[in-house]
């Protein structure tokens, strides 16, 4: 089967742009992570989604982000007047359930805010 | 709050030989899971290895074990007869509630 997808693969956009940024995860898996890589960096939670909801979003750092999963499978991730600091690959990671232990990663957006 | 420390950026090892990849932790809750994430230059984070706060015994799988210390609280990663194809960043990370918090890792150079 299919791991996590990510598209696009890579962002490239303008200060002041908006993007949009998808996550497609594994078949079945309910539990849905973001989490954003800073170059030479450890990936840092953003947001959880278990099924629709938004269960935890601690990690998003302003309300210039915001993510959606409407049918509980595909998500997006919304940046609203993108700022060179929000350069960075945004990773998506899916798991059976909450409780699972292993996230399967996706491959990653690479954003570029010029 | 939890907090994860990789105090090696980089290691060096030959082919076939072992190698260990530091990583201690810090976290007030009394459950949680540990996990070592390998990322090739292609980005992909691909699991490891995971250890249960309350397993007795250290995990194991294939060429990886966790040296799980928990009253160090310590979960170096032992990646035993290294092969070339490991060169990679190696990430630590703890589960608490449900996000993994990321060390900043460290990269594995493996040379013939």
């Amino acid at each position: 089967g299919a791991g996590v997808s990510q598209t696009p693969s890579n962002k490239v956009t303008e200060k002041g742009k908006y993007v949009e940024l998808r996550c497609d995860p594994i078949s079945g898996h309910t539990a849905l992570y973001w989490y954003r890589q800073s170059l030479g960096q450890g990936p840092e939670f953003l947001i959880y989604f278990q099924g629709t909801g938004a269960a935890d979003d601690s990690g998003l750092p302003n309300d210039r982000f915001f993510a959606v999963r409407p049918e509980g499978s595909v998500s997006t991730l919304k940046i609203q007047r993108t700022e060179r600091g929000d350069s960075a690959v945004y990773l998506c990671a899916s798991s059976l359930g909450s409780g699972d232990h292993e996230q399967f990663f996706g491959p990653g957006t690479r954003l570029t805010v010029l | 709050a939890q907090k994860i420390t990789q105090t090696q950026p980089g290691m060096f090892v030959q082919e076939k030989e072992a190698v260990t990849l530091d990583c201690t932790y810090d976290t007030s809750d009394p459950s949680y899971g540990l996990f070592w994430y390998k990322q090739p230059s292609s980005g992909e984070m691909i699991f490891l290895i995971y250890q249960g706060s309350y397993d007795q015994q250290n995990a194991t799988e294939g060429r990886y074990s966790l040296n799980f210390q928990k009253a160090r609280k310590s979960a170096n990663l032992v990646i035993s007869a290294s092969q070339l194809g490991d060169s990679a960043m190696y990430f630590c990370a703890m589960k608490g509630f449900q996000k993994l918090v990321f060390g900043t890792g460290t990269r594995l150079l493996v040379s013939p």
